[in-house]
């Protein structure tokens, strides 16, 4: 089965702290592709990360950081100093290789308070 | 980049009419094109994979005669809410893909649906 857990909820945190959003996933594929979006208020899904199974390189971009962890299968992203513009719901998908169907998390809503 | 222009953003319609929702590749190519649906405060589910030229592929659970998709050209995939009902009020978001593998990195802007 694929699955994605996106434990968190909802996070609240002050503006200027690090804060890391939790990706649990489950397939049984050998290759396979992991993603992170954004989604703010006004809907539309922004693109963060594209990750494939062979790659486990954290990847570092401006304030925005990923762990991908193949043994604990967990794909983490960290917001480090963060912003309230970073306020938004934010989502973790696995993408199938086979069919490139993409399995999304239930989604972290992050409020970052002024 | 690659972009991926979706109309109409919002609509509202009365129940038991149709709503046709598009999909446009505007500098590429799409060879597949996803829908989903996200229902307020959950999470985006794949609702039909079509490819061009060919009939769509409906997950479990979404009836493919309620929800048309057509894709008739790489640049162009549409569906159709037919015989809306207040239930089939939702976000609708596309996404595409420009080869096989290459997918992921584009979504539409959604369009939200209010039936009532």
């Amino acid at each position: 089965a694929q699955k994605v857990t996106q434990a968190q909820t909802e996070i609240s945190v002050v503006e200027k702290e690090d804060v890391t959003l939790d990706c649990v996933y489950e397939t049984r594929d050998t290759t396979y592709y992991l993603f992170w979006y954004k989604q703010p208020p006004s809907g539309e899904l922004v693109f963060l990360i594209r990750r494939n199974s062979f790659d486990e390189q954290n990847e570092i971009s401006g304030r925005y950081s990923w762990n991908f962890q193949k043994s604990t299968s967990s794909f983490n992203f960290t917001i480090t100093a963060s912003q309230v513009v970073d306020s938004a719901v934010y989502f973790c998908a696995l993408g199938r290789n086979r069919d490139d169907k993409i399995i999304f998390g239930k989604g972290t809503r992050l409020h970052i308070l002024p | 980049g690659a972009v991926v222009s979706q109309h109409p953003s919002r609509v509202i319609c009365k129940s038991g009419t149709s709503v046709k929702i598009e999909c446009r590749s505007l500098d590429f190519q799409a060879t597949t094109m996803f829908w989903y649906r996200q229902f307020p405060k959950q999470s985006l589910m794949l609702m039909a994979t079509s490819n061009e030229g060919s009939k769509a592929t409906y997950e479990q659970g979404v009836e493919k005669d309620k929800f048309l998709i057509n894709h008739a050209s790489l640049t162009l995939s549409t569906l159709t809410v037919t015989s809306a009902h207040p239930e089939d009020s939702s976000f609708y978001i596309c996404s595409a893909s420009t080869v096989p593998g290459n997918y992921g990195y584009t979504f539409g802007s959604g369009t939200r649906l209010t039936v009532v």
